[in-house]
């Protein structure tokens, strides 16, 4: 079975400052990795994805990713957060035929 | 092009009725998915529609939930004789290939039952 761990609830950040969210999975084969945002009253957007190659991704907005097999995980970044990048971040990971598990979201709250 | 749309947006209902969600997804894309997301969880899936394939219901938490999809494109999620629980933000999703494709979620139905 595939999982995904967000283990921050929220973040908080000032505005300008570098934003690092960690999101660590579990599946037995390399795994198909995602990062969604969802802002307020909105659905979820796809910002980047892993299937495979470079392990460093860039994505939508100014934010990467970088998966790292070792650590099971695949944290999201981006080196100066905008006032706009406050919503909800999902983690999520699939491979396989399987049908993408979501963690439970990361808040992210800028302070201007 | 348009994206995924729901409707409603919002629905009230009271326990014990029944409800409709619709959603429209993105023409051509032949994967359709309903996931759940209740405050402060994560998205929770509910079924899962590929083509003309049996759909995966494998998420449907009782038999309360039903959801059909015609003509490969509209897809209607029902759920019977609410309870309190079920209230929730109902998202749909849809994508071109096989899971675990990209997927492109509507804004979503807030169902809240009194």
């Amino acid at each position: 079975a595939q999982s995904v761990t967000q283990p921050d609830i929220h973040i908080t950040v000032s505005e300008g400052a570098s934003l690092e969210l960690r999101c660590n999975y579990s599946y037995g084969a390399t795994p198909y990795l995602f990062w969604y945002v969802q802002s307020p009253g909105q659905g979820l957007q796809l910002l980047l994805k892993y299937f495979s190659g470079d392990t460093l991704v860039q994505g939508i907005k100014g934010f990467e990713a970088e998966f790292k097999r070792s650590q099971s995980s695949f944290n999201l970044r981006k080196p100066s957060v905008h006032w706009s990048d406050a919503a909800e971040y999902f983690c999520a990971v699939g491979g396989g035929s399987y049908i993408p598990t979501f963690g439970r979201g990361t808040s992210l709250i800028v302070h201007p | 092009g348009a994206g995924v749309s729901q409707s409603p947006s919002n629905k009230v209902t009271e326990k014990g009725k029944d409800v409709e969600l619709r959603c429209d997804p993105i023409s051509g894309h032949t994967a359709l998915y309903w996931y759940r997301q209740s405050l402060g969880q994560g998205l929770e899936f509910l079924i899962y529609f590929q083509g003309n394939s049996a759909p995966d219901k494998s998420g449907l938490p009782s038999d309360r939930f039903s959801a059909e999809r015609t003509g490969g494109s509209v897809s209607t999620l029902t759920i019977q004789r609410t309870q309190q629980e079920d209230s929730a933000v109902y998202l749909c999703a849809s994508s071109i290939g096989l899971p675990p494709s990209e997927q492109f979620f509507g804004p979503g139905t807030r169902l809240t039952v009194l």
